[in-house]
């Protein structure tokens, strides 16, 4: 079965510096990814997906994503950072059994100081 | 706004009581899929439905139900509710589901249901 690992379940940076947000996967087959975004009390938006089409992927607001394979890796970054992003953030892999169910990692809160 | 509605937003109760929460999907949408989020569990997938009829089940306890109906709106119904039930629950919707292609999943804002 599918699954992704998040490392750091807590990410603070300053306004203005680089995000970097870790998500490495475990799939048996090429694995769609996605990283969504929660802002408080609000439900997860998609930020970007990967589908083989190309390893870099850009996202919403700024973000994008690049799928290493050799590193089973889909690490999320941000060249600089806003206060505006400070949301918890998910990785997820799509795992066919007999349907596109999402399996999540446990989330990335990210803080940014001012 | 993703385009997917769930009633209500908030839902408190007591152990033992029975709840139904409710799912509209997207526009066009033919897919509705339930997770769980819980601070101990995180993001569970529960279960998924596509144009009526159910594609797959997750971690959904046997006191969890759910349909969805020939307008496409989706419930899930929780029963003989647990303090751990205490939990957010998100449905989202895709246009198909396909094993050759990946359709974006779109959520709703979610349902926090207490079970006090």
């Amino acid at each position: 079965a599918q699954s992704v690992t998040q490392l750091g379940s807590h990410v603070s940076v300053s306004e203005g510096a680089l995000v970097l947000l870790r998500c490495n996967y475990s799939s048996s087959v090429p694995p769609y990814l996605f990283w969504y975004v929660q802002y408080p009390n609000q439900g997860l938006q998609l930020l970007l997906k990967y589908t083989s089409a190309a390893t870099l992927v850009k996202g919403i607001n700024g973000f994008e994503a690049e799928f290493k394979k050799s590193e089973t890796s889909f690490h999320l970054t941000k060249p600089s950072a806003h206060m505006s992003d400070a949301a918890e953030y998910f990785c997820a892999v799509s795992d066919w059994q007999g349907a596109q169910k999402l399996v999540f990692g446990q989330g990335t809160r990210l803080t940014i100081n001012p | 706004d993703s385009g997917v509605t769930q009633t209500p937003k908030h839902l408190i109760t007591a152990t033992g009581q029975r709840v139904t929460l409710r799912c509209s999907p997207r526009s066009g949408d033919l897919s509705v899929y339930w997770y769980q989020q819980s601070l101990d569990q995180g993001l569970q997938f529960l279960i998924q439905y596509y144009n009526g009829e159910e594609r797959a089940k997750g971690n959904i306890l046997e006191r969890f139900s759910a349909q969805q109906f020939p307008d496409l709106h989706s419930e899930l119904n929780l029963s003989s509710l647990e303090l751990g039930d205490s939990a957010l629950y998100f449905c989202a919707s895709s246009l198909r589901t396909s094993r050759a292609y990946t359709d974006t999943q779109y959520f709703g804002p979610g349902t926090r249901l207490t079970v006090l």
